[in-house]
């Protein structure tokens, strides 16, 4: 059984501080990563995908990846209220696979 | 524009009644999925398919049937044998062999009467 673990939170930061959320996996086949933001009692958004080791950025969103670590995480700098959702680490394996997500971190950014 | 849609928002379900989630999507792609989202949980897959007239069982199928008739709808019923239908539906879409990135209809909130 294919596990993707995530701190539940809530993660806590003040605006315009960087907040770093974590993401481990259990299959080593794991070929792509993402991360999905939900705000609630709303469907996902992807905001970062990543399918090779290192960093991967795109705004104020870094994606991190370590797969000898089985470790992936998203960092977000500046973070604003706006910011305040869920967020979902989803992997996949090798070949054509579904994703497996994580239940998520919380992360609140305070004004 | 194109997108998932996914009907009604909300649906209430009686004691011993099927239901049917509605998902139509019209990015071409050929890959569809249905998600439960329970209140403070991930998601759990319940079924997929990746081509039309084929489907596949995902981790939480009991209770739940789909058809796959039109590339561009994949349909959910939520069986009366689903004793604890109460979630958030997700469906979602996208191009089987690529890089799996999936995009989400707007969810249906079931609830029991």
């Amino acid at each position: 059984q294919k596990e993707v673990e995530q701190n539940s939170g809530p993660l806590s930061v003040p605006e315009g501080a960087i907040a770093s959320l974590n993401c481990t996996y259990s299959d080593r086949g794991s070929q792509s990563f993402f991360w999905y933001r939900q705000y609630s009692g709303k469907s996902p958004e992807l905001i970062m995908f990543i399918y090779s080791n290192g960093d991967k950025e795109d705004g104020r969103f870094t994606a991190q990846l370590n797969k000898a670590s089985q470790y992936v995480s998203l960092l977000i700098r500046d973070s604003q209220p706006s910011d305040s959702a869920t967020y979902l680490c989803a992997v996949s394996g090798s070949g054509y696979s579904t994703l497996t997500f994580g239940k998520g971190t919380m992360l609140l950014v305070s004004p | 524009d194109g997108g998932i849609t996914q009907s009604p928002k909300y649906l209430f379900r009686k004691e011993g009644q099927n239901v049917t989630l509605s998902c139509e999507q019209n990015l071409n792609h050929d890959a569809m999925y249905w998600y439960r989202q329970d209140p403070g949980q991930g998601l759990r897959l319940i079924y997929y398919s990746q081509i039309v007239n084929d489907f596949q069982k995902g981790d939480i199928a009991e209770g739940y049937s789909v058809s796959r008739e039109k590339k561009e709808s994949f349909p959910l019923t939520v069986t009366s044998a689903q004793k604890n239908p109460t979630a958030f539906y997700l469906c979602a879409s996208n191009d089987r062999g690529k890089n799996e990135k999936l995009f989400f209809g707007s969810g249906t909130q079931l609830s029991v009467l």
